[in-house]
């Protein structure tokens, strides 16, 4: 069974650097077909697609954000990371990695973190 | 880039059945996935492809799709049930990004 923790502080300063670090068990991350991703949700509010790394190091962002993140793998430890820059109050949110897998049957996801609430305040 | 567009709620009785829908121009090219999402927990696969459950969820939830419209159907719908309801698909844009509709709270009267 695949499972996926997130791990980092649970309070940054604003202006500072969110990280996060996705510990996967169960399944390895260098295996072709998943896509890692990194989805928060405001409180209160829907899920927003922050970005993903493929396998093969190949990485895609929302065009939102895509200015202050950056996502990582690190194989040798069955991890992928997020990094936030220059946070503010508005990325206070529940931060989920999440694993997307594509088959015949398309995209989806099929494996959450259970999410960690990062709060931005000084 | 793509957006999916939900109800932002929607209220069944018990028993009876209910259908969620996600309209999106990337829907004409990609199957929508379904997730719950109850309150302090992270969302859980429901519904992916044309039709498919992962395994554990009730029979009771099932998918369907018609142009830029996709819909989750649950049949008699339990007190558990209640929840918010996301679906998402791959932007058809050619960019690789991912979108996710914005929810819709299920109420089981």
């Amino acid at each position: 069974q695949v499972q996926l923790q997130e791990s980092g502080p649970g309070l940054v300063k604003p202006s500072q650097t969110l990280s996060l670090t996705c510990t996967v068990s169960g399944g390895s991350i260098s295996s072709g077909g998943y896509y890692w991703s990194w989805i928060r949700q405001h409180p209160g509010k829907g899920l927003e697609w922050i970005g993903y790394i493929y396998y093969s190091g190949s990485t895609y962002y929302n065009p939102s954000l895509k200015s202050r993140v950056t996502i990582s793998v690190d194989t040798s430890k069955n991890q992928f990371s997020l990094k936030l820059s220059s946070v503010t109050a508005a990325d206070t949110a529940v931060y989920y990695c999440a694993r997307e897998y594509y088959d015949s049957s398309g995209y989806y996801f099929d494996y959450w973190g259970q999410g960690t609430l990062v709060t931005v305040s000084s | 880039s793509s957006e999916l567009t939900q109800d932002p709620a929607v209220s069944v009785a018990l028993g009876q059945t209910v259908r969620i829908t996600c309209q999106g121009d990337s829907l004409r090219s990609y199957y929508a996935s379904w997730y719950q999402q109850k309150p302090g927990q992270a969302p859980v696969l429901v519904i992916y492809g044309k039709n498919n459950r992962p395994s554990g969820i009730p029979d009771r939830f099932s998918g369907s799709s018609s142009g830029n419209t996709a819909s989750l159907t649950i049949t008699g719908a339990q007190a558990e049930d209640e929840a918010d309801y996301y679906c998402n698909s791959r932007d058809s844009s050619g960019n690789h990004h991912v979108v996710f509709g914005g929810g819709t709270k299920l109420t089981v009267l």
